[in-house]
C-alpha cells in the first residue's frame, strides 16, 4: 500500500526533554510538511522539505528542528525550547511542481507533555 | 493568513440540504487550491481541487468555486450526509523564492442535523 506514515500515534513527553516525531512516505514524493494542529483550530505550516538536504522555515518554526536525509523520511524534533508543545502533529506529502497538485496526510501523532 | 488563536465557525445543516462553505485566501499570486476534509483525530483528506485558470470545477456532490477577483473559494456539498459531518479546510498553494507551500484557511466545523 502506498502512503505516508505518522509513528508514534500518541505520545507523551516530560517537560524539557527533546522528542521526535517520525514522518515515512513510499509515494516517490519531493515535498514534505509538517504541521501543527491546537485543538479547534487550523493547521499551521512548521517546516517544509522540497528536495533532499533542504528545508525551509514555516510560520512557526521556533523550538521545532527537521532533517531530510531521505527522501522518504521528514522526522521532526520538538525540542525543550518549545514552550507549550501539547499538539496534534500531521506530516504531509506531494510531488513537486510549480502549479502545484494534491498533498497527502498521514493519520497525526498526538503529542502531550506531561 | 496566520490561525493562531481563532476557534472554528460552525455551519449546522439539516440533511439533505445543500451545504457552502466559504474560504477567503490570501496571495493573489496562488494558482492552485484545495478543499480538504477532517474527522475528528484523523488527517485531512483530499477532496476537489482548483486551478486558478478555472472558476468552477464539479466533482461527485461537491463543487469548487474560484472568485479570483475577490480572493475567495467555496465548497457545495449537496444533499448533505450525515457522514459529511467534519471540519473543511480550504488550501492555497503559495510559491515563495522558487519553493512551494500549502497554507491552510481557518477551517468551517460542519455539523449535519438529522
Amino acid at each position: 500500500d502506498g502512503g505516508i506514515t505518522q509513528s508514534p500515534k500518541y505520545l507523551f513527553r516530560k517537560e524539557g526533554q527533546n522528542v521526535t516525531l517520525s514522518c515515512e512516505q513510499n509515494l516517490n514524493h519531493d515535498a514534505m510538511y509538517w504541521y501543527r494542529q491546537d485543538p479547534g483550530q487550523g493547521l499551521r505550516l512548521i517546516y517544509y522539505s522540497q528536495i533532499v538536504n533542504d528545508f525551509q522555515k514555516g510560520d512557526i518554526a521556533e523550538g521545532y528542528s527537521v532533517s531530510r536525509e531521505k527522501k522518504e523520511s521528514f522526522p521532526l524534533t520538538v525540542t525543550s525550547a518549545q514552550k507549550n508543545p501539547t499538539a496534534f502533529y500531521l506530516c504531509a506529502s506531494s510531488i513537486w511542481v510549480a502549479d502545484g497538485d494534491e498533498a497527502f496526510f498521514g493519520q497525526g501523532t498526538r503529542l502531550t507533555v506531561v | 493568513g496566520e490561525n493562531v488563536g481563532l476557534h472554528l465557525p460552525t455551519l449546522s445543516v439539516q440533511e439533505g440540504d445543500n451545504s457552502i462553505i466559504n474560504c477567503a485566501y490570501s496571495n493573489s499570486a496562488s494558482d492552485y487550491f484545495i478543499w480538504y476534509k477532517q474527522e475528528s483525530g484523523k488527517g485531512p483528506q483530499f477532496i476537489i481541487d482548483i486551478r486558478s485558470n478555472m472558476d468552477k470545477r464539479q466533482g461527485q456532490r461537491v463543487t469548487v468555486l474560484l472568485n479570483k477577483t475577490v480572493k475567495h473559494l467555496s465548497l457545495q456539498i449537496a444533499a448533505t450526509q450525515p457522514g459529511d459531518s467534519a471540519v473543511y479546510f480550504c488550501a492555497e498553494n503559495i510559491g515563495v523564492g522558487g519553493t512551494y507551500k500549502y497554507i491552510f484557511g481557518t477551517g468551517t466545523r460542519l455539523k449535519v442535523l438529522a
